[in-house]
């Protein structure tokens, strides 16, 4: 069975400031693909990053970056420089291989302070 | 265009009513979805289409009923729905199964509300 867990529901940070959130997930799976998507409040899901379990070098996109460590099964999203744009729910999602299914987290909410 | 539509964005029903939920995209993905999202909730997979083929349905009660008319469009049939339905649908593509670029292009959402 593939589970996803992010241990934090809601977390605040300072405008300019950094912020990691955590993702753990299980698999006995070698082939999956891992991603941070940003659901903004009333608005579209959109991807912040993505993330190929065989590449060992962490994804960055401008402020997102991951903390990408297999052995410990886990995939956190630091955002550094902290826009109050970035106030969200973030959600960790997992794929296995060649199927379509994800498997999400349970979102953690971020705000974004002035 | 890299965007996935649906319509209606709301849409209130009773419980004896038939309606469709619509989704587009016209990205020339092969695999489309369906999920409901109930509030400060992850995303619940319903359906999957894969070429055109349903590939995954999670046990979703008959009541709804997808149809995937072509690659381009994705519909959701509903009928004799429950209160309990109310919810944000959600619609995604991807390019296909088998390949790097896998990630889920989501749709604004269908905001239900059954009464």
């Amino acid at each position: 069975a593939q589970t996803v867990t992010q241990s934090q529901p809601e977390m605040s940070v300072q405008e300019a400031e950094t912020v990691t959130l955590s993702c753990t997930y299980d698999t006995s799976e070698s082939n999956y693909y891992l991603f941070w998507y940003k659901q903004p409040p009333s608005r579209q899901m959109i991807l912040v990053i993505r993330q190929e379990a065989y590449k060992q070098q962490n994804a960055t996109e401008n402020r997102f970056s991951v903390n990408f460590q297999k052995a410990a099964k886990s995939f956190s999203l630091k955002i550094s420089d902290s826009q109050l744009g970035d106030t969200a729910m973030y959600f960790c999602a997992f794929m296995v291989g060649n199927f379509n299914k994800f498997y999400f987290g349970s979102g953690t909410k971020l705000n974004v302070k002035p | 265009d890299t965007e996935v539509t649906q319509t209606p964005k709301h849409l209130v029903m009773g419980m004896t009513n038939k309606k469709s939920l619509k989704c587009e995209q016209h990205m020339g993905h092969r695999a489309m979805y369906w999920y409901k999202q109930k509030a400060k909730k992850p995303p619940e997979l319903m359906f999957v289409y894969s070429y055109e083929k349903l590939s995954i349905n999670e046990s979703v009660p008959s009541r709804f009923s997808p149809e995937c008319p072509n690659s381009s469009l994705l519909n959701l049939h509903l009928h004799a729905l429950q209160p309990e339905d109310s919810a944000l649908y959600l619609c995604a593509s991807s390019q296909d199964t088998g390949s790097s670029y896998n990630e889920q292009f989501f749709g604004p959402g269908t905001r239900l509300t059954v009464l």
